[in-house]
């Protein structure tokens, strides 16, 4: 099955501005996902979401972190006031065809690699 | 320690030879995949068991799950340099989150 796709693929920014990383998957998928790999460390997850609401967050995922779908598309994961610790890939994930992602597989983006400086 | 734990850490083998990476986690689970990670890639999708499972084949994967041990194997058979990556379990309790493991930096030599 096809994965999704994320933009930019390298982001750099400086401490406390705002950035905005995008995922790109079939339209006609329902449950999306955010994780990140701090360098050298495990994947964590960060926020799953549903039929446009969001369904799951985890601790990291706090009042800096907002994610969306603004145009029935694009699924936009956005941190209003980075900070160094930020820095990390970030990685976009859709549940497969077969449903929920806790249940069955997910299907990760390339990632986008953010520079916080 | 933490959910979905990998050993070894690393593992360097020779082309042809078995790879095995194990891993285990703490809590009950519906089920526990398995995914590679090229440097500085995505994370692909290779292998999904059930916990009702108890082995799962594709291609030259081969997946155990001990759900009294808390555990499973990923094998890989007769290596190749292009299955140098690092490996992860990860688990799904039941929510929609998955639980990454610390993984394994596999090194497959020509």
């Amino acid at each position: 099955e096809p994965e999704v796709t994320q933009t930019p693929s390298h982001q750099v920014t400086q401490m406390g501005q705002e950035v905005i990383l995008r995922c790109v998957p079939i339209s006609n998928h329902l449950y999306f996902y955010w994780y990140r790999q701090i360098l050298g460390q495990k994947v964590e997850f960060l926020v799953s979401f549903y039929n446009n609401e969001i369904s799951e967050k985890s601790e990291i995922f706090d009042d800096q972190f907002s994610v969306e779908r603004p145009d029935g598309s694009n699924f936009t994961l956005k941190i209003r006031s980075t900070k160094l610790e930020d820095s990390a890939m970030y990685f976009c994930a859709r549940a497969g065809t077969s449903g929920r992602g806790a249940y069955n597989e997910q299907f990760f983006g390339p990632g986008t690699r953010l520079t916080v400086l | 320690s933490q959910q979905g734990e990998e050993d070894p850490q690393a593992l360097s083998i020779q082309e042809g030879e078995n790879a095995t990476m194990n891993c285990s986690y703490k809590t009950s689970i519906n089920n526990l995949q398995w995914y590679r990670q090229n440097s500085g890639r995505g994370l692909v999708h290779l292998i999904l068991i059930r916990s009702n499972e108890r082995e799962k084949h594709s291609g030259r994967l081969r997946v155990t799950l001990d759900t009294s041990k808390k555990s499973s194997s990923l094998l890989i058979t007769a290596s190749r340099a292009a299955d140098t990556a690092s490996y992860f379990c990860a688990t799904a309790q039941g929510t929609d989150k998955l639980i990454f493991g610390t993984g394994t930096r596999l090194q497959v030599f020509p």
